[in-house]
């Protein structure tokens, strides 16, 4: 079975400054994705940024990056410049290559601090 | 843009009542999932489907069934709604080879008293 672990329920940030997002995952699964997903309060849950584990590269989209350890099974996302619409809940998840199926974390909820 | 709705933003039903809630996608998307969301627990599938009346239990399809009589609209039924179905409910869609790109509805908020 595959986990997906976030440690840090809650989290905040001074506007303008970095923050890093935890991520832990198990799976005996070679090939897979992992994906970074973002609630905004009231608001639908949109993709933030996608991994796939072949790709050694770290994925990044704008001011959102991850850092992907693949043999250490963790993949952290860092928002840069934090802006104050970064508030939500974000949530890591995986997916197996194959299948349809999201295992999600339990989210962790970032606040931006003006 | 791919769009997601559903049929109630938030719905408090009684114990014991029959509940269906609606999702619809106007992309034309094979797959349509059904998730629960609850705090500390994030999100859990309850049922998917991969083409009309084709359905899948997720991790958690007790207490609930699902319809899906056309491609572009997937119900989840709460039978007997009972107060540990209070919850939110999201609803996602993704083409059948594409299950990793999910467009996710805007939840459905359920209190169940």
């Amino acid at each position: 079975a595959q986990t997906v672990t976030q440690s840090q329920p809650e989290m905040s940030v001074q506007e303008a400054e970095t923050v890093t997002l935890s991520c832990t995952y198990d799976t005996s699964e070679n090939n897979y994705y992992l994906f970074w997903y973002k609630q905004p309060p009231s608001r639908q849950m949109i993709l933030v940024i996608r991994q796939e584990a072949y790709k050694q590269q770290n994925a990044t989209e704008n001011r959102f990056s991850v850092n992907f350890q693949k043999a250490a099974k963790s993949f952290s996302l860092k928002i840069s410049d934090s802006q104050l619409g970064d508030t939500a809940m974000y949530f890591c998840a995986f997916m197996k290559p194959a299948g349809n199926q999201f295992y999600f974390g339990t989210g962790t909820s970032l606040t931006v601090i003006p | 843009d791919v769009k997601v709705t559903q049929s109630s933003r938030y719905l408090v039903k009684r114990t014991g009542e029959k509940v269906f809630l609606e999702c619809v996608q106007d992309m034309d998307h094979e797959n349509m999932f059904w998730y629960r969301q609850d705090p500390g627990l994030g999100l859990r599938l309850i049922y998917f489907s991969y083409d009309v009346k084709m359905k899948e239990k997720g991790d958690i399809p007790e207490g609930y069934s699902v319809s899906r009589e056309k491609k572009e609209r997937f119900s989840l039924i709460l039978e007997s709604a009972s107060t540990n179905q209070t919850s939110m409910y999201l609803c996602a869609s993704s083409f059948w080879d594409r299950a990793y790109e999910q467009y996710f509805g805007p939840g459905t908020r359920l209190t169940v008293t």
